[in-house]
């Protein structure tokens, strides 16, 4: 599989800061790269996605910023909550719903 | 979205035995994925499910360690055979939805 890296590995921020959370793939012929949200004894759950059309997607307080020139893209958290406090991974595939490959995680912890 | 359940949600299990894991989907997919988790790492693919055809396995996962069934649009099975410590993950399947993938609860698998 092709790889995707993920930075940082772990990430500390207070109530009301901005997270920002990176990633960088190597496969052009990705097309998918979605964010899921992880919490301790789940199932990652879809945060939100993007295609490779738009440079940014926002969604509430998260929002995705995509370089399709670096290969990169990166989640935004604004107004940063505790019940944030998950872990973040990013993926990207050929296809949306297709096979994905996932970056190693982030883990992050809001702090009251 | 998909509602996605999976049996058993843990378990505790002896080396050289095998356990199949159980996922059920609320409506008709046509393709439905397995990933193994590993503690504290990010989810990598085990092998991709179609209904009436044999699971196609990543680099690395055989058949005869994961066999895989995929009797209707809704279910799947996934086994973990003759069972090693290594073997302890959790184990999630997930289902694609036009412009998104979904995942299960996971099955937390201990193996002694």
């Amino acid at each position: 599989q092709q790889q995707v890296k993920q930075s940082p590995q772990s990430l500390i921020v207070q109530k009301g800061g901005i997270s920002i959370i990176n990633c960088a793939y190597e496969n052009t012929a990705f097309d998918y790269f979605p964010w899921y949200q992880q919490f301790p004894g789940k199932g990652p759950a879809l945060l939100i996605a993007i295609r490779p059309d738009v440079s940014e997607k926002k969604e509430g307080r998260f929002t995705i910023s995509f370089n399709k020139s670096a290969k990169q893209f990166s989640l935004h958290i604004m107004d940063s909550q505790p019940g944030d406090s998950a872990t973040y991974f990013c993926a990207a595939s050929k296809l949306s719903g297709s096979r994905l490959t996932f970056g190693e995680g982030t883990q992050l912890t809001v702090n009251p | 979205s998909a509602v996605i359940s999976q049996k058993p949600s843990r378990d505790i299990c002896q080396r050289g035995t095998s356990l199949t894991i159980q996922c059920q989907v609320d409506s008709q997919v046509t393709m439905m994925f397995w990933y193994r988790q590993q503690p504290g790492q990010s989810l990598t693919l085990i092998a991709t499910a179609n209904q009436g055809s044999e699971a196609t396995y990543e680099s690395g996962f055989v058949i005869d360690k994961f066999p895989i069934s995929r009797p209707n649009l809704t279910f799947s099975t996934l086994t973990v055979s003759n069972m090693s410590p290594e073997d302890s993950s959790i184990y999630l399947c997930s289902v694609e939805r036009p412009n998104e993938q979904f995942f299960g609860p996971g099955t937390r698998l201990t193996v002694l």
